[in-house]
């Protein structure tokens, strides 16, 4: 069964470093997808994307952030100067069309120190 | 913006037992309510999912009902297992919105044996 891959599962950075955590969709999706989710709360949406451009995005997703599709099957999220409130689970997914199910893959985990 | 209420933080049954877990959502244009089981240490998992035009629907020992006049929304499973315990988020995808999920901030059910 085809799955959302995440590398690395672990990050482990000093603050003020960049990030760049990357995630294989579903070949053939078309909606992609980062949420966050600090240790023991819920998931939160960052930023979806389509089209190779961003068509929605949170609060949480400030200029600190960027996603980028570099080709036909990577989808990455850069965190510029990471800060100690960056230390989280980040989630990406994937879509086929616009009524599909949205899939989850399992995560990086990001501490800034 | 949409707001979602889980309800319990945690739960706790006897296998055999039924559990359910409720949602509610303030976006009356949202159309779009899955809900996800996670595992620790793993990515949200979509468990089942029903859109604004279906009272309810149900995959063997869950089922989820809607009722959209009130706008909140249920998960229930039916004899409970142990592999059952996990965190479930109810989520709800806003009218309007590329499909990015707003979560609930999750339900931890523990299935004693």
């Amino acid at each position: 069964e085809p799955e959302v891959t995440q590398t690395p599962s672990h990050q482990v950075t000093q603050m003020g470093q960049e990030v760049i955590l990357r995630c294989v969709p579903i070949s053939n999706h078309l909606y992609f997808y980062w949420y966050r989710q600090i240790l023991g709360q819920k998931v939160e949406f960052l930023v979806s994307f389509y089209n190779n451009e961003i068509s929605e995005k949170s609060e949480i997703f400030d200029d600190q952030f960027s996603v980028e599709r570099p080709d036909g099957s990577n989808f990455t999220l850069k965190i510029r100067s990471t800060k100690l409130e960056d230390s989280a689970m980040y989630f990406c997914a994937s879509r086929a069309d616009s009524l599909g199910e949205q899939y989850f893959g399992p995560g990086t985990r990001l501490t800034v120190t | 913006g949409e707001n979602v209420e889980q309800h319990p933080s945690t739960l706790s049954v006897q296998e055999g037992d039924s559990a359910v877990i409720k949602c509610t959502y303030s976006d009356s244009a949202s159309n779009y309510f899955p809900w996800y089981k996670q595992e620790l240490g793993k990515g949200p998992q979509l468990i089942i999912d029903i859109r604004s035009n279906v009272g309810e629907k149900k995959d063997q020992r869950i089922a989820v009902t809607l009722n959209k006049t009130a706008k909140h929304f249920s998960l229930h499973i039916t004899e409970t297992q142990p592999e059952d315990s996990a965190v479930y988020f109810c989520a709800v995808s806003p009218g309007g919105s590329q499909g990015n999920l707003i979560f609930g901030k999750g339900t931890k059910l523990s299935v004693k044996p």
